[in-house]
This record gives C-alpha cells, structure tokens and sequence, in this order.
C-alpha cells in the first residue's frame, strides 16, 4: 500500500520567502508528525497531531514555524521568512494510534534556503 | 525518558551478523527499547521494539539483558543494504509519542 507521501522532494528558496511543504499520511492513520534533520543537527522533533488538533507544539523552533492538519489527513508545515538556518530535511511521520511510538516515515523535503 | 548510549560506527562483513550495543543503564520499569534505522536518503524506518524480554521479527532480533540496562539489535545476516544508521530510544508510553533520536550507530557493511 502507499506510504507517507511528501512534496516538494526538494525545494529551493531564497531567505526572507515563506515556504509550504507538504504530507500526506498513511490513510487512516489519525497520528501524524513532523521532524527535521540539519546537518550534524540530528532528528528533532517539531510537532504532533493527533486528528486536526496538535497537542504538542514544543519542538517548533520558533513563530515562524507554523502546521495544521485537515480532515485529519494531510497536514502542511508552514515556515515564514525563511532563515538559513531552516534548511535541513523535513521528515513527516504517521501512526495508527494515537501517540503510537511505531511510525512511518516519508522521504523528507530537503529545504535549501540560499 | 532515559537516555542512550551507542558506539558512533561500526563495521560488518556481508553475510555476517551485525550486533548493534545500546546501553540504558538508566532505564525505568515502564520503558520500552525501540529501533530505528535511516538509510541514506530516506527516512527513518522501524525495525523491532521489546520491553524485557527478547524479541525476533522478520527483519532482526533485539536481545535485552535482565537488569534492562542495555540491549542488542543483532541482524542475523546482514547485507549491503543494511549499510545505516540505527538508533536506539528508549522511552515510555506517552500521549504523544514523539520520538528523541541520539546520534545513534552508522554501520558499514562491507562486501
């Protein structure tokens, strides 16, 4: 079956625009997270939905960072302004239970901010 | 959660059992081992979790010592593609199930 879709693959944008990257879960997974991955940065987790609502924020780095979910599906990660310091891979991840600690993960967005 | 302890790298000859360490000297009663492993370029994928006793699924075997303060992924008979980084988390069930990834182990396998 298909896994946990994200688009863009790669996206390239220049400091100071707003980006939107994209996930697509499992179906019917009602658990869906985001992480990102810099260099030498390690796997840092961002936020956690659970259905439409997101009861973890915390590792969202800053208000630039933004995410909501639909229908309890796709899900969008919004950065504003970009920095260069956002440009890492963001990784996407469902499960099918809520707070399930076995995940599936996409292939990432590698985000490069010049 | 407690916190783990892996080597940086390690080395395995093709057709060879690769045994991953993990030590989790602090570990709580509740807390269960899981491990991941990220082939370059993807991202990160389950492979086998247990909470004191040892376990085997299709893709590996997770061996836990009695005291649960370390554990040992072993893939019985690794090839090219195993070639990863594998991490080891230790955490309890939560509300939320974020996982905290360490710098975790990048194992060559070499032909």
């Amino acid at each position: 079956g298909a896994g946990v879709s994200q688009s863009p693959s790669n996206k390239v944008t220049e400091k100071g625009k707003d980006v939107e990257l994209r996930c697509d879960p499992i179906s019917g997974h009602t658990a869906l997270y985001w992480y990102r991955q810099s260099l030498g940065q390690g796997l840092e987790f961002l936020i956690y939905f659970q259905g439409n609502s997101a009861p973890d924020k915390s590792g969202l780095p800053s208000d630039r960072f933004s995410a909501e979910r639909t229908g309890g599906s796709v899900s969008t990660l919004t950065i504003q302004r970009t920095q260069q310091e956002d440009s890492a891979v963001y990784l996407c991840a469902s499960s099918p239970i809520p707070g399930g600690d076995i995940q599936y993960f996409g292939a990432g967005t590698r985000l490069s901010v010049l | 959660d407690a916190k783990t302890t892996q080597p940086p790298s390690m080395d395995c000859a093709e057709g060879r059992a690769a045994n991953l360490p993990c030590n989790h000297s602090t570990i709580s009663g509740n807390e269960y081992v899981y491990w991941y492993r990220q082939i370059h370029s993807q991202g990160p994928q389950y492979i086998i979790h247990g909470l004191k006793n040892n376990e085997t699924n299709e893709m590996a075997s997770l061996i836990i010592t009695e005291d649960r303060k370390s554990s040992t992924l072993i893939l019985p008979h690794a090839t090219l593609r195993d070639t990863a980084v594998y991490y080891c988390i230790v955490r309890a069930a939560s509300n939320t199930g974020k996982l905290i990834f360490g710098q975790g182990t990048t194992l060559q396998v070499k032909p």
